[in-house]
């Protein structure tokens, strides 16, 4: 009964290659974020979609990109992959729509991606 | 460029006393600060906030206080528990603002 899960848990993959980190939520929430926490154990936010509409997209390079075929679901795939994209990756959902600051978030567990 | 600072990287606190975890912020326009708890290999999860019409807010063992003139924070948590022993987040948002995040504090309450 996971309210947000996301696979893989681990993630270890050479430069260049492309991956996909896969995250749902069962909360019924019509808000789902990306947040990367980097070896400065910073949690910054990437992306948050509402309905599977794209509502904030901070700097991040195109090589990042989130798909929600649904609005209990929202993947994030990454290309060519660089040294500097190692970090925990979190996807959380929030109830209310638009993403507010107020809502409270739900993380899932993380996905320890490791760029060798 | 650090909007939320959470300046003490680590605290180790005896069972049974209380626990104050600090927060700074540098921008005026946040009006709602949240504290997220974090065990290891979980993600946060949420535990109090505090809208800025307020200077305190209390559910159970835990109190967080706001300074705004001083733009302060701090989570106190009474009495603290072996169980309290995990990683402390501070954020905060201006309206509709993402989240932005601190740190982090390692609390260890020692038995």
């Amino acid at each position: 009964d996971t309210a947000v899960s996301q696979t893989p848990k681990y993630l270890v993959t050479q430069m260049g290659n492309d991956k996909s980190i896969k995250c749902e939520q069962n909360l019924g929430h019509d808000t789902m974020y990306w947040y990367k926490q980097d070896s400065k154990k910073f949690l910054k936010i990437m992306f948050s979609y509402n309905n599977k509409e794209l509502i904030i997209n901070e700097t991040v390079p195109n090589r990042f990109s989130p798909k929600s075929p649904d609005k209990a679901h929202l993947n994030l795939h990454i290309n060519s992959l660089e040294l500097g994209d190692s970090a925990v990756y979190f996807c959380a959902s929030s109830l209310r729509s638009k993403g507010q600051g107020r809502d409270t978030q739900y993380f899932g567990p993380g996905t320890r991606l490791t760029v060798l | 460029d650090q909007q939320v600072k959470q300046n003490s990287p680590s605290l180790s606190v005896q069972e049974g006393r209380i626990s104050i975890l600090n927060c700074d912020y540098t921008n005026s326009m946040f009006d709602y600060f949240l504290w997220y708890k974090k065990y290891p290999a979980e993600g946060p999860t949420f535990l109090i906030s505090i809208s800025s019409i307020k200077d305190k807010n209390e559910d159970g063992r835990f109190t967080v206080f706001l300074n705004k003139s001083a733009k302060h924070l701090s989570l106190h948590i009474v009495p603290s528990q072996p169980g309290d022993s995990a990683v402390y987040f501070c954020a905060a948002s201006a309206g509709n603002t993402p989240l932005v995040f601190g740190k982090g504090t390692r609390l260890s309450v020692i038995a």
